[in-house]
């Protein structure tokens, strides 16, 4: 399978602990993307990547969350001292070049339950 | 600030009827794009419309992208069970977005055997 792969699928966690999920991207793909989407909405920006570099963060995201592409490749999103406001659907996309008229690829999204 | 506006938000038809949803903004984008996203799954892209007045067919759907690249609308032709998905419109490369896709709420469809 060559599409945009995110683990873990679903995440239950405490209040207060932290949380990691992973994307591996399309390879080749340069630019690697990360948004959140809650019941009923649709996705909302988060940040993204262009190789290594963070381009641009959303202001929804806070000093908790963090996210990482250390080689360009792979990405992961933490979120530190969980609040049961963070549930939610976190999807990853990827895509070749600048998306304007070009296609982005979504993954099938981490859940994570806030308990 | 949302910049993308869908209606109707629900629609529950039965099958065989037709449908559009609309997807309206105040901005202009540089292109739009239409996914169909299953409960659990990430969004599926359906199609990228990039020229204003641009017609695009997919077997059933018929995706128009209005003249001026702010608004966009999903025509389905005898839907059937299998349509039955939340169906959203995203736009690229607009005034504020930028970089990133800016997402509507969504459209939730469904569709009765």
């Amino acid at each position: 399978d060559t599409g945009v792969s995110q683990n873990p699928r679903h995440k239950i966690t405490k209040r207060g602990q932290n949380v990691t999920f992973r994307c591996d991207p399309i390879s080749e793909h340069n630019r690697l993307y990360w948004y959140r989407q809650t019941l009923g909405q649709g996705p909302e920006f988060l940040t993204y990547f262009q190789n290594e570099a963070q381009l641009e963060k959303s202001r929804l995201l806070s000093d908790r969350f963090s996210a990482e592409r250390p080689k360009g490749s792979f990405s992961t999103l933490e979120i530190q001292r969980t609040e049961q406001g963070d549930s939610a659907m976190y999807l990853c996309a990827s895509s070749p070049s600048p998306i304007s008229g070009n296609t982005i690829y979504f993954g099938e999204g981490s859940w994570l339950t806030v308990v | 600030t949302q910049l993308l506006e869908q209606s109707p938000q629900f629609l529950s038809i039965q099958e065989g009827e037709n449908l559009t949803v609309y997807c309206n903004s105040s901005s202009v984008f540089s292109s739009l794009q239409w996914y169909r996203q299953e409960p659990g799954e990430g969004p599926v892209l359906l199609v990228t419309v990039v020229t204003g007045g641009e017609v695009k067919k997919l077997k059933r759907l018929t995706f128009q992208f209005g003249d001026a690249r702010k608004d966009s609308s999903l025509h389905i032709t005898a839907a059937q069970p299998g349509d039955t998905g939340l169906y959203l419109c995203a736009g690229a490369g607009g005034e504020t977005s930028g970089s990133r896709l800016t997402f509507g709420e969504g459209t939730q469809l469904t569709v009765n055997p």
